[in-house]
């Protein structure tokens, strides 16, 4: 069975610093990961995927399946970053499922 | 926000009682999800559907039904509510692509 691993619970940065949520999968077909992001009061929403290799709000994603990892970094973090960050992994089944890690909680300091 | 409310938004309710969470979307997509969201968890799937009467289990399914008698509503139900079923519940919805639209959530309290 597919597993997606976030192995920081909690990760504080200084304004201006560069940040990197970590998320390591383990699945043995060819991955499809996604960012989810949870800002405070808002809902989950999709940050980006790995498919499309875009930079969304200044973040990006590369998919190292050697490392079978999907790091999600900026290079200069904001405040409005502050959030809570899942990675999630689908499985290519009849509804298209997708397997959430146990999230990353971003905060960045002024 | 794509189209998805959920009702209620939030619920206290004792051990051993029924509970349904409903999942409402303006958006006719094909696929709902329930999820349910925990600290150190993240978000696991409990049910999900891929058409009206088409639903099936996910990760943590035991102790919850799902029915979708019509394409914008899907209902969980807690059949017996327990304290390990406190938890925030989340509503998706996705077309069977990779992207899935989340609802506002659903608190929900056993004592």
């Amino acid at each position: 069975a597919q597993r997606v691993t976030q192995p920081e619970k909690l990760l504080s940065v200084f304004k201006g610093a560069p940040v990197e949520l970590k998320c390591n999968y383990s699945y043995s077909g060819s991955p499809e990961l996604f960012w989810y992001v949870q800002y405070s009061r808002q809902r989950l929403q999709l940050l980006l995927r790995h498919i499309s290799r875009e930079s969304i709000k200044g973040f990006t994603a590369d998919l190292n399946k050697g490392e079978t990892s999907f790091h999600l970094k900026k290079p200069f973090a904001q405040e409005e970053d502050s959030a809570m960050y899942y990675c999630a992994l689908s499985v290519s089944l009849s509804a298209r499922q997708l397997t959430f890690g146990s999230g990353t909680q971003l905060t960045v300091l002024p | 926000d794509a189209g998805i409310t959920q009702s209620p938004r939030h619920k206290v309710t004792e051990t051993g009682t029924p509970v349904t969470l409903r999942c409402h979307q303006t958006e006719n997509h094909r696929y709902m999800y329930w999820y349910r969201q925990d600290p150190g968890h993240g978000l696991r799937l409990i049910h999900y559907s891929y058409g009206v009467k088409d639903t099936d289990k996910g990760e943590v399914s035991d102790g919850y039904s799902v029915s979708r008698s019509k394409t914008e509503d899907f209902l969980l139900t807690l059949e017996s509510a327990t304290s390990s079923q406190t938890s925030v519940y989340f509503c998706a919805i996705g077309q069977g692509g990779d992207e899935q639209y989340f609802g506002p959530g659903t608190r929900l309290t056993v004592t």
